[in-house]
């Protein structure tokens, strides 16, 4: 989306650890995600974040928040090929008049042997 | 765990027709919301129902239109079909908190809509 942005591509090799970041603008998110979507197939929820909130580890992923340059990262320990798809950052205001996802522009990342 | 359930989950059509897509929220879940995925693209806010009221509205098409019924499934009709309304629709449902903010978002697999 044009007030979510992400690197295009990344490329890593098996085993290292994979960074994928996210700039958002709208400073009065409430809610910060982070989906994967393989090839053809759906959007799955990996994890998300309280804006209130610096850091969240949640076994192989680690989503870091600073709100102050507004920027939002997910890094996956241990990266195996399965992890091989799209990753977006997505923002929410969360509230209960406007809750929708603002989508980034999407990650994606390539896990090679 | 039961999912969003979406159906059908491939459709394919001529331009000026129309199309119905249906989406059925997880069990309890009191709110949906309908995404537009085009090729290449980050998905798209279209609308949202909350209680079988539309609660938000994103850049939907004039052509397009949609409902929540009192079972809490939601259908999206499309009318007038063009080949820029090929792509991934998807729905996505939730459930409100007691503090009347929203819970996560949980998507269903997708409807992928081909206009011919």
């Amino acid at each position: 989306g044009e007030d979510v942005e992400q690197s295009l591509f990344l490329s890593v090799r098996e085993g290292d650890s994979s960074v994928i970041n996210c700039t958002y603008t709208d400073s009065s998110s409430t809610y910060l995600y982070w989906y994967k979507q393989e090839p053809g197939a759906g959007l799955q929820l990996l994890t998300y974040i309280f804006s209130n909130m610096d850091m969240k580890q949640d076994q192989r992923l680690t989503v870091l928040l600073n709100k102050k340059d507004k920027h939002l990262s997910l890094r996956i320990a241990d990266t195996q090929t399965g992890d091989s798809a799209i990753y977006f950052c997505a923002e929410s205001k969360g509230d209960y008049n406007t809750d929708k996802l603002i989508f980034g522009t999407g990650t994606r990342l390539q896990v090679f042997p | 765990a039961a999912g969003v359930i979406q159906s059908p989950r491939h459709l394919i059509k001529e331009k000026r027709e129309t199309a119905t897509l249906k989406c059925y929220p997880i069990p309890r879940h009191d709110t949906v919301y309908w995404y537009q995925q085009g090729p290449g693209q980050d998905p798209q806010f279209l609308i949202s129902f909350y209680e079988k009221m539309q609660s938000d509205k994103g850049s939907i098409p004039d052509r397009f239109s949609a409902q929540q019924f009192s079972d809490y499934h939601s259908e999206l009709n499309m009318s007038s079909l063009e080949l820029g309304d090929s792509a991934l629709y998807f729905c996505a449902s939730s459930l409100s908190t007691r503090e009347g903010a929203r819970d996560t978002q949980y998507f269903g697999p997708g409807t992928r809509l081909t206009v011919l």
